[in-house]
C-alpha cells in the first residue's frame, strides 16, 4: 500500500465548477500536511498547509480528518488557470521527510 | 519563503558519465532535501542533506551512486553517478524556511537530465 494516495484523476471540468480531491495516508504519525501544486514542466509550489481545523485560501478550501487518516481540498469556482497537477503531501519522521502523493491532474475548459 | 536556485538546467550526458548538480538557497537552512521526479510519475525522496555529516539515504537510493555534499548552510550538491539511461529524471532540491523543521518545503526549478 502506498503511504499516500490519491485519486487517479484525471478531473476534466468547465470553468466554474468546483472540484474535490481526496487524499489518505497510512502513517498515523504523520505530523503535517500540505496541497502542492505542480505545472508542467515546473517545481512543485506550495499551494496550501492543512491544518486540523480545516483551513481556507480564497476558492481553495482544504480539510483534515486525524482519525480517518483523510486529507481534501476543494476548488471553487474553478479557472483556466487552476489546471496543473495537485500533489498531497504529508510530513512525518524526525526531519520532516516529505512524502507525496502520486498528483490528481486537473483540466478546466472553458 | 525561500529561493532556492538549481545548476545545470538540463544536461544531456552519456551513458556511464558523472554530473554534479548544484543547489544554492538564498539564507541560512537547517536541512535541505534531494528528490527525483521520474517521466510522468510524483517525487521520491532520495537523501536529506545533513550539514557537517553524511547525507541520509532513502531506502533504494545508495552514496556510491548518488554523493551528497553539504558544506554549509546554504549550499548543496548531488551526483549522479556513472549514469544509465534509467537516470533520465528531474532532480531537484528542496528546504525548508529558516532553521524550523516541519514547516513546508520550498523547492529549486529542478535540473532535468537525459541520459543517452
Amino acid at each position: 500500500r502506498k503511504e499516500v494516495e490519491q485519486d487517479p484523476g484525471p478531473f476534466n471540468v468547465p470553468e466554474g465548477a468546483t472540484v474535490a480531491f481526496n487524499c489518505t495516508y497510512s502513517n498515523s504519525a504523520s505530523q503535517s500536511f500540505f496541497w502542492y501544486r505542480q505545472d508542467c514542466r515546473k517545481e512543485p509550489k506550495l499551494l496550501m498547509s492543512v491544518y486540523s481545523s480545516g483551513n481556507e485560501d480564497g476558492r481553495f478550501t482544504a480539510q483534515l480528518n486525524r482519525a480517518s487518516q483523510y486529507i481534501s481540498l476543494l476548488i471553487r469556482d474553478s479557472k483556466l488557470s487552476d489546471s496543473a497537477t495537485y500533489l498531497c503531501v504529508v510530513s512525518s519522521g524526525g526531519y520532516n521527510k516529505l512524502i507525496f502523493g502520486a498528483g490528481t491532474r486537473l483540466a478546466v475548459h472553458p | 519563503s525561500a529561493v532556492i536556485s538549481q545548476k545545470p538546467s538540463r544536461d544531456i550526458c552519456q551513458r556511464g558519465t558523472s554530473l554534479t548538480i548544484q543547489c544554492q538557497v538564498d539564507s541560512q537552512v537547517t536541512m535541505m532535501f534531494w528528490y527525483r521526479q521520474q517521466p510522468g510519475q510524483s517525487l521520491t525522496l532520495i537523501a536529506t542533506a545533513n550539514q557537517g555529516s553524511e547525507a541520509t539515504y532513502e531506502s533504494g537510493f545508495v552514496i556510491d551512486k548518488f554523493p551528497i555534499s553539504r558544506p554549509n548552510l546554504t549550499f548543496s550538491t548531488l551526483t549522479v553517478s556513472n549514469m544509465s539511461p534509467e537516470d533520465s529524471s528531474i532532480y531537484l532540491c528542496s528546504a525548508p524556511p529558516g532553521y524550523s523543521s516541519y514547516n513546508e518545503q520550498f523547492f529549486g526549478p529542478g535540473t532535468r537530465l537525459t541520459v543517452l
